[in-house]
């Protein structure tokens, strides 16, 4: 079975600080890997997502993730936090298959101080 | 194009009461699912549908019903509402590689 752990449910950084979500997962197969941002009152939009192509995947706003098999992981990361980026952010963990669900984390909230 | 559509974005219902959450999709996806949002539990699948006639339960299927008679739509029926049910409803629909999601529907259940 799948599953998605977050380390740290709320991430404080100040504006212009480097931003680092955790993410680590298990799956018993290669697996396709998402983030999910959501901005209060709204769905989910897609970050940016792995799909076994480049391990260092860029999405939008900025943000960037690394697959590392040997960890398990794929943190998301932003070398410079924006007072928009304040939201919750979702990992995801897929196997690679279209009739196969997703599983999703629990969610970190990063806040951004001025 | 829309992407996945939701309809109502809020609701409040009465113990007992039922009502039907809609969804549709402009994507022409096989794959569509609904999901609950509680606070620290992240999403939680209710149902999800491969293809039109074909449905399947998810992680927390109890209370809840749904249908695919067509590729768009995948409606989501509560029978007889209950407060555990107050929550955030999301519907989304799949392509090969990334799910969309929908705005969501608020309801609450007194």
């Amino acid at each position: 079975a799948q599953s998605v752990t977050q380390l740290g449910s709320h991430v404080s950084v100040s504006e212009g600080a480097l931003v680092l979500l955790r993410c680590n997962y298990s799956s018993s197969v290669p697996p396709y890997l998402f983030w999910y941002v959501q901005y209060p009152n709204q769905g989910l939009q897609l970050l940016l997502k792995y799909t076994s192509a480049a391990t260092l995947v860029k999405g939008i706003n900025g943000f960037e993730a690394e697959f590392k098999k040997s960890e398990t992981s794929f943190h998301l990361t932003k070398p410079s936090a924006h007072m928009s980026d304040a939201a919750e952010y979702f990992c995801a963990v897929s196997e690679p298959n279209y009739g196969q669900n997703f599983v999703f984390g629990p969610g970190t909230r990063l806040s951004v101080l001025p | 194009n829309a992407g996945v559509t939701q309809t109502p974005k809020f609701q409040v219902l009465k113990t007992g009461q039922s009502m039907t959450l809609q969804c549709a999709q402009d994507m022409n996806h096989e794959y569509m699912s609904w999901y609950r949002q509680d606070p620290g539990m992240g999403l939680r699948l209710i149902h999800y549908s491969v293809g039109a006639g074909i449905t399947d339960q998810g992680e927390v299927p109890n209370g809840y019903n749904v249908s695919r008679s067509t590729t768009e739509d995948f409606p989501l029926r509560l029978l007889s509402a209950a407060p555990s049910q107050t929550s955030v409803y999301f519907c989304a629909s799949r392509s090969t590689v990334a799910q969309y999601f929908g705005p969501g529907t608020r309801l609450t259940v007194t």
